[in-house]
């Protein structure tokens, strides 16, 4: 049981290249969660999906992507890379959207766009 | 703005001594949850804390929801070098909002 599986682990990318962050959990978990962690500012929600087939915005959805085909798998896309996406991305899943489900977290995928 | 106030933004102390971490809103909250990042890794749940005024205790570790659910502190008794990491509070109100964390670091 690996739970949640981001991959990869370290990125570095040039100004207007395009990338996809891949993320796989074998929880079964309905809900699954895309997160960016910048220094001092917490964890801020890009994306969300309550199912396969559906998306929804977080707080800072500009520049990003995603799809959900199926239960395991969320991937992250970005299009246009900006130095503003510079980052710690962190995927996470949980089994139902109570307000206080606990979210289960991925290691983090570290970008750099220079 | 943080919906989430954190403090202190970073503490260091020596093992065996006790330290206190805050988490302050001007909401309310319908439950609390507490999480300890450790570096290159996700943050893992520490405890949820629901009722007003609720005390929780993980081994060293007491987690306390304010009365009024706009608050909660973690307080960790006699702490080691393995209690250092980034501590994250989260409130649930329609959805999750995070803090900006504690970055703790015990001195052995």
């Amino acid at each position: 049981n690996a739970g949640v599986t981001q991959t990869p682990k370290f990125r570095i990318l040039k100004i207007g290249q395009s990338m996809t962050l891949q993320c796989t959990q074998d929880m079964n978990h309905n809900y699954m969660y895309w997160y960016r962690q910048d220094p001092g500012m917490g964890l801020k929600l890009i994306y969300y999906s309550v199912g396969a087939g559906i998306t929804d915005k977080g707080e800072v959805p500009n520049g990003y992507n995603v799809s959900r085909s199926t239960t395991e798998d969320f991937p992250l896309r970005l299009e246009l890379a900006a130095p503003s996406q510079t980052s710690v991305y962190f995927c996470a899943s949980s089994t139902r959207d109570r307000e206080n489900s606990p979210l289960h977290f991925g290691n983090g995928t570290r970008l750099t766009v220079t | 703005t943080q919906l989430l106030e954190q403090s202190p933004q970073f503490l260091s102390i020596q093992e065996g001594e006790n330290l206190t971490v805050y988490c302050n809103s001007s909401s309310v909250f319908s439950s609390l949850q507490w999480y300890r990042q450790e570096p290159g890794e996700g943050p893992v749940l520490l405890v949820t804390v629901v009722t007003g005024g609720e005390v929780k205790k993980l081994k060293r570790l007491t987690f306390q929801f304010g009365d009024a659910r706009k608050d909660s502190s973690l307080h960790i008794t006699a702490a080691q070098p393995g209690d250092t990491g980034l501590y994250l509070c989260a409130g649930a109100r329609y959805k999750l909002s995070f803090g900006a964390g504690t970055t703790v670091t015990v001195r052995a």
